[in-house]
């Protein structure tokens, strides 16, 4: 699995757009981008998975650069009920995943 | 998707002794994985609980402290045996119920004395 890099934390005004970024410049060429996240007490969520064309779902968009060596998670109106860890994780398919240390999001009132 | 529920959800046990964590699925699922999460920390993979053959471990964690059981595509099972207080964690199992996702139990909150 590719190694990413992520800031440990973050912070974001409620109703505002939150844009957590994500650095894996080892992932190859077949592995994809995964996030998940954390809410307190509860076991991790599926967000979002992409490859290299830019998704968007119900939940969030993934922005991935052409290289491929970063991608954006973008919430486009967060809510306090977004405030968890956030993790970005390189895996090919559905396989055993690697979880990093993530991004603390804290949505501020 | 799947919905998956553990037993139990929480337990204090003494040290020296095992506990046996069961997981369950509402559907038949090929993949299921084993996470612990320490106080404070992100997830680790256990190991790989394979239907009808042993396990697959992940670096750091062996059979003989953690035995798993996979009888079935619906339930499985982690032991964490001789319990020390090092043990205290999260323990949660996920399933890969699509090739796009994995869903996660709400975890076995452990705590050893």
């Amino acid at each position: 699995d590719a190694k990413t890099t992520q800031p440990p934390s973050m912070d974001c005004a409620e109703g505002r757009a939150a844009n957590l970024p994500c650095n894996h410049s080892t992932i190859s060429g077949n592995e994809y981008v995964y996030w998940y996240r954390q809410i307190h007490s509860q076991g991790p969520q599926y967000i979002i998975h992409g490859l290299k064309n830019n998704e968007t779902n119900e939940m969030a968009s993934l922005i991935i650069t052409e290289d491929r060596k970063s991608s954006t998670l973008i919430l486009p109106h967060a809510t306090l009920r977004d405030t968890a860890v956030y993790y970005c994780i390189g895996a090919f398919g559905n396989e055993k995943l690697t979880f990093g240390t993530g991004t603390r999001l804290t949505i501020i009132p | 998707s799947a919905v998956i529920s553990q037993k139990p959800s929480r337990d204090i046990c003494q040290r020296g002794t095992s506990l046996t964590i069961q997981c369950q699925v509402d559907s038949q699922v090929t993949m299921m994985f084993w996470y612990r999460q320490q106080p404070g920390q992100s997830l680790t993979l256990i190991a790989t609980a394979n239907q009808g053959s042993e396990a697959t471990y992940e670096s750091g964690f062996v059979i003989d402290k953690f035995p798993i059981s996979r009888p079935n595509l619906t339930f499985s099972t982690l032991t964490v045996s001789n319990m020390s207080p090092e043990d205290s964690s999260i323990y949660l199992c996920s399933v890969g119920a699509s090739v796009d996702e994995q869903f996660f139990g709400p975890g076995t909150r452990l705590t050893v004395l």
